[in-house]
């Protein structure tokens, strides 16, 4: 598509719940990347793939988190028993080079 | 610890005057420069992207790249109300293409 999507909008779980969240980048782009945005305006870098490969996992909590771009599925963030510090809104970019172009996001709150 | 500096603002300005927003960077090995724009409760929305030194035009925004100052700047002629959100100003640190972001500076335009 035109447009990077994000599902789900919204996604609430109670603590120590699990959490899965959704990507399409945009048709044609190679490169994906995660962000999560914390305190209304801190962007946190987690994970970026090249195709259905991780090209930097510098910024993922590893022993939660894990993520995933398989070929013809949308590309997935996972989260294993969600804390309530996980509360907050993830974004997924996609990139053919350079410039990166964002979802809408999903906002997810731990409970 | 790359960082990227905005002052957090709010900025205030008066519709059709020109509205200044600058981003100072720490990292000497950063090659792209982007601004997003962000309004409230949306994601970020990229409106210029910059790679050389000097200044870029598009429309009614114009980048402006200082590499030895480490400084990146971007120019709004013509305010509208519209205009009005979070500035965004990320980096790209190279060959890994993660954006650091900077906390985004607040501008509101005064009809």
């Amino acid at each position: 598509g035109e447009e990077v999507a994000q599902t789900p909008k919204h996604l609430v779980r109670g603590e120590g719940q699990k959490a899965k969240l959704y990507c399409a980048p945009i048709k044609g782009h190679s490169y994906v990347f995660w962000y999560q945005q914390v305190l209304k305006n801190e962007f946190k870098f987690l994970i970026s793939f090249q195709n259905e490969n991780v090209f930097d996992e510098t910024g993922m909590p590893k022993e939660r988190f894990s993520a995933k771009c398989l070929p013809n599925s949308p590309c997935s963030l996972e989260i294993q028993a969600t804390k309530l510090e996980d509360s907050a809104v993830y974004f997924c970019a996609s990139s053919l080079v350079g410039e990166q172009y964002f979802g809408p996001g999903t906002r997810l709150t731990v409970t | 610890q790359k960082e990227v500096e905005q002052n957090s603002g709010p900025l205030s300005v008066p519709e059709g005057a020109i509205a200044s927003l600058n981003c100072t960077y720490s990292d000497r090995g950063s090659q792209s420069f982007f601004w997003y724009r962000q309004y409230s409760g949306k994601s970020p929305e990229l409106i210029m992207f910059i790679y050389s030194n000097g200044d870029k035009e598009d429309g009614r925004f114009t980048a402006q790249l200082n590499k030895a100052s480490q400084y990146v700047s971007l120019l709004i002629r013509d305010s509208q109300p519209s205009d009005s959100a979070t500035y965004l100003c990320a980096v790209d640190g190279g060959s890994n293409y993660k954006l650091t972001f900077g906390k985004g500076t607040l501008l509101t335009v005064n009809p």
